[in-house]
C-alpha cells in the first residue's frame, strides 16, 4: 500500500530565515506530486505540482519555491521566510488522471 | 482562472439532523469533483463524481454532481458529533485540483 511522509509536524521560524519541507511516498512510482497551504480557517491553496521528476508547475507567485529531486521526493523550500508564509502546509500524491488526492499529515509552520 | 464556490460557510446543528452543503464550480477542462473531510490534520477523502446523476453513497454520507448547472451537493443524514469538521469540495481541471475554502460543520449533542 502506498503512505506519504511530511516532515516536520510543526515548525517555528524567524522571519528572513531559510525554509525546507520534506515529503516522501512510498509504495507508488511517478505519482503526481502536490503543495498546498492553508490559512486558518481558510481553504487549500495549490501552492506547486509536478507530474514527473524536475517538472513543477508554479500556481502563486510568491518566494516559495519546490524541487522534486527523485521520483516520490517533493521539496518546499524558501530562501527567506516573510510572517505571511505562515500556515498549515500539507504535501500530497494522486495517480494522476483525475484521481483522489492522498495527504500527509501537514506541517504547521509559524513565521515569527 | 477556475473558481470553486461553497456554501454555507458554517452551520451549526443538532444530533439527527439533516446536513446539506454546496459546490459550484467553473474549469476550463473537467475531470472529477472530489469531497473531502478535515478534522484536525490531513483531508481525508469522502468521493468522487464524475457523471451527472449518479449519487455516491457511503454510509449516511451522499453526493451528487450535476455538470449542465455546474455544482453538487453533499448531503448528511442523521448527524452524530463525529460528523463535526471541516467539509472540502475540490475540482481537478487537468492536473490541478482546486479546493472551495471549506464549509465547517458542528453538531451540537
Amino acid at each position: 500500500s502506498q503512505t506519504i511522509h511530511q516532515w516536520p509536524a510543526t515548525l517555528v521560524q524567524p522571519v528572513g530565515s531559510p525554509l525546507s519541507l520534506e515529503c516522501t511516498v512510498e509504495g507508488t512510482s511517478n505519482p503526481n506530486l502536490y503543495w498546498y497551504r492553508q490559512a486558518a480557517g481558510r481553504g487549500l491553496q495549490l501552492l506547486f505540482y509536478s507530474v514527473g521528476i524536475g517538472q513543477i508547475s508554479s500556481e502563486v507567485p510568491q518566494n516559495l519555491s519546490a524541487s522534486r529531486p527523485q521520483d516520490r521526493q517533493f521539496i518546499l523550500s524558501s530562501k527567506k521566510l516573510l510572517l505571511s508564509d505562515s500556515g498549515f502546509y500539507l504535501c500530497a500524491w494522486s495517480w494522476g488522471g483525475g484521481s483522489p488526492l492522498h495527504f500527509g499529515n501537514g506541517t504547521r509552520l509559524t513565521v515569527t | 482562472e477556475d473558481k470553486v464556490v461553497q456554501s454555507p460557510l458554517s452551520l451549526v446543528v443538532h444530533e439527527g439532523d439533516t446536513v446539506t452543503l454546496n459546490c459550484s464550480y467553473e474549469v476550463t477542462n473537467f475531470r472529477s469533483l472530489l469531497w473531502y473531510k478535515q478534522e484536525k490534520k490531513a483531508p481525508t477523502f469522502l468521493f468522487m463524481l464524475t457523471s451527472s446523476g449518479i449519487e455516491k453513497k457511503s454510509g449516511r454520507l451522499s453526493s451528487i454532481l450535476d455538470k449542465k448547472e455546474l455544482f453538487s451537493i453533499l448531503n448528511i443524514t442523521a448527524t452524530q458529533t463525529g460528523d463535526s469538521a471541516i467539509y472540502l469540495c475540490a475540482v481537478y481541471d487537468d492536473y490541478k485540483l482546486s479546493f472551495g475554502a471549506g464549509t465547517t460543520v458542528t453538531v451540537r449533542a
